[in-house]
Formats: structure tokens, sequence, C-alpha cells
């Protein structure tokens, strides 16, 4: 079956540093997603992006924050300058439409640790 | 932000016996509900979904039912296998962002042998 592939699994930045994780979301797929989980708390919602743009963003997904589609399979966010509270469990995910029905598949997930 | 509640954070059944997660809403917006099941280093894996025109949908083990006047919905798993054994996420969208979900918090559900 077709998964969403993430890298790396896991991510070691200092703060203030700039990291770039990646994504191969599902070949016929569409809409892309980001969503990141802090240790303990939820999944929460940053940035989903159709069409080469960005189509909603959670007031999380601030400034430091940018996505891009740089090829035909790769999906990347881009953390610009981090910091301690950016550490958390990164998922990427993508879905084939973007009606409510059609589920969202996600990766594996990207830890990322800002120390 | 507590739009979407799963009040148990965890929840032990003996293998062969029903487990039941439950979940509640607040957002009258919602419309579609669906329930991820995560094991631990993986990404949540969609299980079963169902739309608010609907009280039940059933997929093999799993049923989930939908009380849209209580704002509540909860997942049936019969029977309960320990390979069931996974964080259970409650996740929903509605009409005014059809794009993203808001989920829960999780329910840990442990399948005793």
């Amino acid at each position: 079956e077709p998964e969403v592939t993430q890298t790396p699994s896991h991510q070691v930045t200092q703060m203030g540093q700039e990291v770039i994780l990646r994504c191969v979301p599902i070949s016929n797929h569409l809409y892309f997603y980001w969503y990141r989980q802090i240790l303990g708390q939820k999944v929460e919602f940053l940035v989903s992006f159709y069409n080469n743009e960005i189509s909603e963003k959670s007031e999380i997904f601030d400034d430091q924050f940018s996505v891009e589609r740089p090829d035909g399979s790769n999906f990347t966010l881009k953390i610009r300058s981090t910091k301690l509270e950016d550490s958390a469990m990164y998922f990427c995910a993508s879905r084939v439409q973007g009606n409510r029905g059609s589920p969202l598949h996600f990766g594996n997930g990207t830890r990322l640790t800002v120390t | 932000d507590q739009q979407v509640k799963q009040n148990s954070p965890s929840l032990s059944v003996q293998e062969g016996r029903i487990s039941i997660l439950n979940c509640d809403y607040t957002n009258s917006m919602f419309d579609y509900f669906l329930w991820y099941k995560k094991y631990p280093a993986e990404g949540p894996t969609f299980l079963i979904s169902i739309s608010s025109i609907k009280d039940k949908n059933e997929d093999g083990r799993f049923t989930v039912f939908l009380n849209k006047s209580a704002k509540h919905l909860s997942l049936h798993i019969v029977p309960s296998q320990p390979g069931d054994s996974a964080v259970y996420f409650c996740a929903a969208s509605g009409y005014g962002s059809a794009r993203q979900l808001t989920f829960g918090s999780g329910t840990q559900l442990t399948v005793l042998p």
C-alpha cells in the first residue's frame, strides 16, 4: 500500500538554527498537510497546501514556518529559527481529494528536538 | 481549545470483550468525524469515519456511533484483540474548515490477553 514517507525520523538542532523536514506524499494525492504533536499533547494542525499554495494555516504557523513543494514529489516544512518550544513530533499527511470524506494518510513523523 | 474531547486517557479491556472509546465535541459546525489509531513511533492510521447524516457506521469489528444531539460519538471494537492496543484519536472536521482535522487528546487502549 502506498505510504507517506518522512525524513529524517529524528532531527536534533540547536536553538536558532534552521531545519527542513521532508515528506514524500502518496503520488496521486493532491492535498498536503503538516501537523505536530508536542509530547503529551494533542495532534495539532499547522498548515494545508493545495495547488502550490497554502490553503489554510493555524495560529501556530507563524512567520518562522514555511512550506514548499520544490518538485513533483517532495513537500517540505522549514522552521527558520528554531525555538525550544518547537520540539515536537511533526507529521506530514496527504489526501487524494479535498472533501472531508477523503481520509488523511499520515507519515510516521519526524521527531524534532531543539536544544 | 477543547473542541474535541476524549475524557478517558486510558482503557484496559480483556481480549475478546468489547472496547468502547468515547469522544465529545463542542463545535456545532463539525459534521464529519473520524477515528485514527496510532502505534508508538508511527503516524496516525485512519480507521473509520462517519458523516453527521448517519448515526452508525460499521466496518468489520469496528463500529462508530454518532449522537448529534448529545455531541457524542463512540467507537466500539468487538471482539477486542491484543493487536488493537494503541492510542485512538477522535478527529472532527467542519463545513467552515473543510481541509483540516481537529483532534482529541487520545485514549490509550490496552487489550489484555
